[in-house]
């Protein structure tokens, strides 16, 4: 069983709806979790992190956490067509280390 | 967020030659810095962590005298491609980890380096 999974997608949404991304990981005991943004070509970007239960809103960007569920997401409302990029999950374990996802392709339609 | 540096962005070179890609965080200091591999169209792929005056550890599959890693300080690490082939093209990216108190220690990646081997 991988320790972070995501759905590769892709996953398209309209200009100006809601995408929602999902990722579950495996170790219960996981302390941290992170979003990254990664346009075609360029590195990843860090644009949320979250490290207890519930909603953190950041601007369009809203990730929530489950522990209990072993479940993070993250929402972008308004989506526009620069969102378009793959989105990578992170999870950090008790030894601090990092496992990413695979990465959900979003597209947004204009 | 804290910021990366990675030097060259693009290096295009003869096969077995080597090649020196450099990291660098500007505004913290790093005691762990990783350097990944990623095809494209492909999920990253961690080749090795390299932590501050020790020896890198790398991940199974990734040979370690073919791809070195020096992290000499707490604001640098570098990885050299020695006697490069066509095969080891790719974008690398490194990654440093800010050394606040854990949990709460955040990974911020580097620019990239994009590499042809001829």
């Amino acid at each position: 069983q991988k320790e972070v999974e995501q759905n590769s997608g892709p996953l398209s949404v309209p200009e100006g709806a809601i995408a929602s991304l999902n990722c579950t990981y495996s170790d219960r005991v996981s302390q941290s979790f992170f979003w990254y943004r990664q346009y075609s070509g360029k590195s990843p970007e860090l644009i949320m992190s979250i490290y207890s239960n519930g909603d953190k809103e950041d601007g369009r960007f809203t990730a929530q956490l489950n522990k209990a569920s072993q479940y993070v997401s993250l929402l972008i409302r308004d989506s526009q067509p620069s969102d378009s990029a793959t989105y990578l999950c992170a999870v950090t374990n008790t030894g601090n280390q990092f496992y990413f996802g695979t990465g959900t392709s979003l597209t947004v339609i204009p | 967020g804290a910021v990366v540096s990675q030097h060259p962005s693009r290096v295009i070179c003869k096969s077995g030659t080597s090649v020196k890609i450099e990291c660098r965080s500007l505004d913290f200091q790093a005691t762990t810095m990783f350097w990944y591999r990623q095809f494209p169209k492909k999920s990253l792929m961690l080749m090795a962590t390299s932590n501050e005056g020790s020896k890198a550890t790398y991940e199974q599959g990734v040979e370690k005298d073919k791809f070195l890693i020096n992290h000499a300080s707490l604001t640098l690490s570098t990885l050299t491609v020695t006697s490069a082939h066509p095969e080891d093209s790719s974008f690398y990216i490194c990654s440093a980890k800010t050394s606040g108190r854990a949990p709460y220690n955040e990974q911020f990646f580097g620019p990239g380096t994009r590499l042809t081997v001829l």
